[in-house]
């Protein structure tokens, strides 16, 4: 059981340039969202979908696409790559309801030069 | 603006001893609270939940209060262990229209000192 899966796990980028994360999970969870982590600043929602076909902005949308064409992968878009999307991403997946906890990626590291 | 705040951005404890990890939140819908720890390289893990209706839940060594007419809840580790040194946050959630979000706050890091 794989659970959540980001990939890749490091990556540097110049700037300007696009680029795709990838997180699929294995686990039929409805609910997936992606996290950006700096520090002090925690983990700041940036996209989320409750369901294929269905997504939302979370609090710091801009700069980032998301699509959920399946249940199992919700990948993130860099369309124009700039250095403060320097961070550290997280993928997460739950099953349906607010009080669901989420299950966790470890993450990909991204560098924007 | 930041809903779900944790002022304590670290935090020092002997073994053995009790750690009391506090968040703060703004906002008044939210229904659900979750604490999650997170070790250095890896992604975030639940370690217990709250629901608004309630004022304490208790799992094993953690111990999570809900104070709703403060908008505070706090993480009870007892007693504290080595092992138990991560950086835990704290989560929030609202359903409202058939949608929800979660909301973290910034963390507090926990050193257990043996």
């Amino acid at each position: 059981n794989a659970g959540v899966t980001q990939t890749p796990k490091f990556q540097v980028l110049k700037t300007g340039q696009s680029m795709t994360l990838q997180c699929a999970q294995d686990m039929n969870h409805e609910y997936m969202s992606w996290y950006r982590q700096d520090p002090g600043m925690g983990l700041r929602l940036i996209h989320y979908s409750v369901g294929a076909g269905i997504t939302d902005q979370g609090e710091v949308p801009n700069g980032y696409n998301v699509s959920r064409s399946t249940t199992e992968d919700f990948p993130l878009r860099l369309l124009s790559a700039a250095p403060s999307q320097t961070s550290v991403y997280f993928c997460a997946s739950s099953y349906g309801g607010a009080n669901q906890p989420q299950h966790f990626g470890d993450g990909t590291r991204l560098s924007i030069l | 603006d930041q809903q779900v705040k944790q002022n304590s951005p670290s935090l020092s404890v002997q073994e053995g001893r009790i750690s009391i990890l506090n968040c703060d939140y703004t906002n008044s819908m939210f229904d659900y609270f979750l604490w999650y720890k997170k070790y250095p390289a890896e992604g975030p893990t639940f370690l217990i939940s709250i629901s608004s209706i309630k004022d304490k839940n208790e799992d094993g060594r953690f111990t999570v209060f809900l104070n709703k007419s403060a908008k505070h809840l706090s993480l009870h580790i007892v007693p504290s262990q080595p092992g138990d040194s991560a950086v835990y946050f704290c989560a929030a959630s609202a359903e409202t229209s058939g949608t929800y979000k979660y909301i973290f706050g910034t963390g507090t890091r926990l050193k257990v000192l043996a």
